[in-house]
């Protein structure tokens, strides 16, 4: 099993519409959780970040962790063409030691 | 403020050819990394470094060398290209202290073919 698993899609939506954007992982030991949003033929960028379990929220944006499911989600509210981009999720242990494990990314499509 | 800088952009290598992927950062952090994404696989870890001096592998090293002679640079070498080092190459920074959130800061990656 592999540590994070992220449907790649593509994920296609109305625009206006509410996407939900999901990772599950199999280490209990993850603390930190991340999505990154990444347009084409640019590098990631962090959208969103959350210490253990959880919501928070930033505009549009709602990022969720359920720890005793292993289960992440993105929420985007009224997407926009503009969300169009891959969302990777990421995520790392409470260690100083650990680096971030990413999931392989969803290709969100928001048609006017 | 430049943030992570990358170079080149593109580049098409033939098979047993050397390169170097160069990449600074003006933001001083101390941990910088090296990322191969694939389509559909998502970022694989090369090397990191925790400072000046220090490198460490990550989960796909092989064929790849680093050094971190100073905070801000973090170059890649390949010393005999293969086909399967084709991938597109992103460097990213963070300031790390202690056990924290990691926020990664990403360059503009480096597409690179290997023919």
């Amino acid at each position: 099993q592999k540590e994070v698993e992220q449907d790649p899609g593509p994920l296609s939506v109305p625009e206006g519409a509410i996407v939900s954007l999901n990772c599950t992982y199999s280490n209990s030991a993850f603390q930190y959780f991340m999505w990154y949003r990444q347009y084409s033929r640019k590098g990631p960028e962090l959208l969103m970040y959350t210490y253990s379990s959880g919501n928070k929220e930033d505009g549009r944006f709602t990022a969720q962790v359920d720890k005793s499911s292993k289960y992440i989600s993105l929420f985007i509210r009224d997407s926009q063409p503009s969300d169009s981009a891959t969302y990777l999720c990421a995520m790392k242990d409470g260690g100083s030691q650990g680096n971030l494990i990413f999931g392989k990314g969803t290709k969100l499509s928001v048609k006017p | 403020n430049a943030g992570v800088t990358q170079t080149p952009k593109f580049r098409i290598l033939k098979i047993g050819q050397s390169m170097t992927l160069q990449c600074t950062q003006d933001m001083n952090h101390n941990y910088m990394y090296w990322y191969r994404q694939d389509p559909g696989m998502g970022l694989k870890l090369i090397y990191y470094s925790v400072g000046a001096g220090i490198t460490d592998k990550g989960e796909v090293p092989n064929g790849y060398n680093v050094s971190r002679s100073t905070t801000e640079d973090f170059p890649l070498r390949l010393e005999l290209a293969a086909p399967s080092q084709t991938s597109v190459y992103f460097c990213a920074s963070s300031l790390r202290e202690g056990a924290t959130n990691e926020k990664l800061f990403f360059g503009s990656g480096t597409q690179l073919s290997v023919l």
